[in-house]
């Protein structure tokens, strides 16, 4: 069965740092390339960045570049987003995929 | 700035089939933009159904298939099920390097 546990979020006031985590399982995570996007209350979906198998190309949306940085961990199984200098508009939920489906974690940006 | 357009709405009927689709501004989808289609039920997370164009997932259910129809990447569903009720997001990649979301598709199945 697949599954993910998600966590690092929280209440942080702009400009603070949080890390987020996703750790799979029941599927080949190192065979896949990884995405954080993001959803804030009532909206579509936002990509936020992908990160290929072996964790050597990256990318990132204009909106986070700079100030976000994925990572993955395959002997763990694990997908990372460290976010720095945050803003009130990086507030919302996120959520890795493949293969998505877990609970999110929430982010909220607020003094 | 690139937008990535689907129909707001589809309904279908239990088991018949539907395709929906996803356009960019830009002009045709090919393989090059890696289309991604994801499945998010009310008040669920987002599910990633297909990656680049038609390649399903080990939890993908076989009814859904993907491809690139008429200059736009196409997410079908056969045989229809209630449980496939659901908003039907795409991705595309501009560049190689830059995901963009289209709006979205809810799927009423009646």
């Amino acid at each position: 069965e697949v599954q993910l546990v998600e966590s690092g979020g929280g209440l942080v006031q702009p400009g603070g740092s949080l890390r987020l985590s996703c750790v799979a399982s029941g599927f080949i995570f190192s065979n896949y390339g990884m995405n954080w996007v993001r959803q804030a209350p009532g909206k579509g979906l936002e990509w936020v960045s992908y990160i290929s198998t072996s964790g050597t190309t990256k990318y990132y949306a204009d909106s986070v570049k700079g100030r976000f940085t994925i990572s993955r961990d395959n002997a763990k199984n694990s997908l990372y987003l460290q976010m720095n200098s945050l803003r009130d508009e990086d507030t919302a939920v996120y959520y890795c995929a493949p293969p998505g489906g877990g609970q999110g974690i929430a982010v909220t940006v607020s003094s | 700035q690139t937008v990535v357009t689907q129909e707001p709405s589809l309904t279908v009927s239990p088991g018949g089939t539907v395709t929906l689709t996803c356009a960019s501004s830009t002009g045709a989808v090919t393989t090059g933009y890696y289309p991604d289609w994801f499945q998010q039920k009310p008040g669920q997370a987002p599910r990633a159904l297909i990656y680049t164009t038609s390649n399903k997932y080990s939890w993908t259910p076989a009814r859904f298939s993907g491809s690139l129809l008429g200059g736009k990447a196409a997410l079908t569903l056969s045989g229809v099920q209630p449980e496939d009720e659901a908003d039907y997001y795409c991705l595309l990649y501009f560049g190689g390097t830059k995901g963009v979301f289209g709006g979205g598709t809810r799927l009423t199945v009646l």
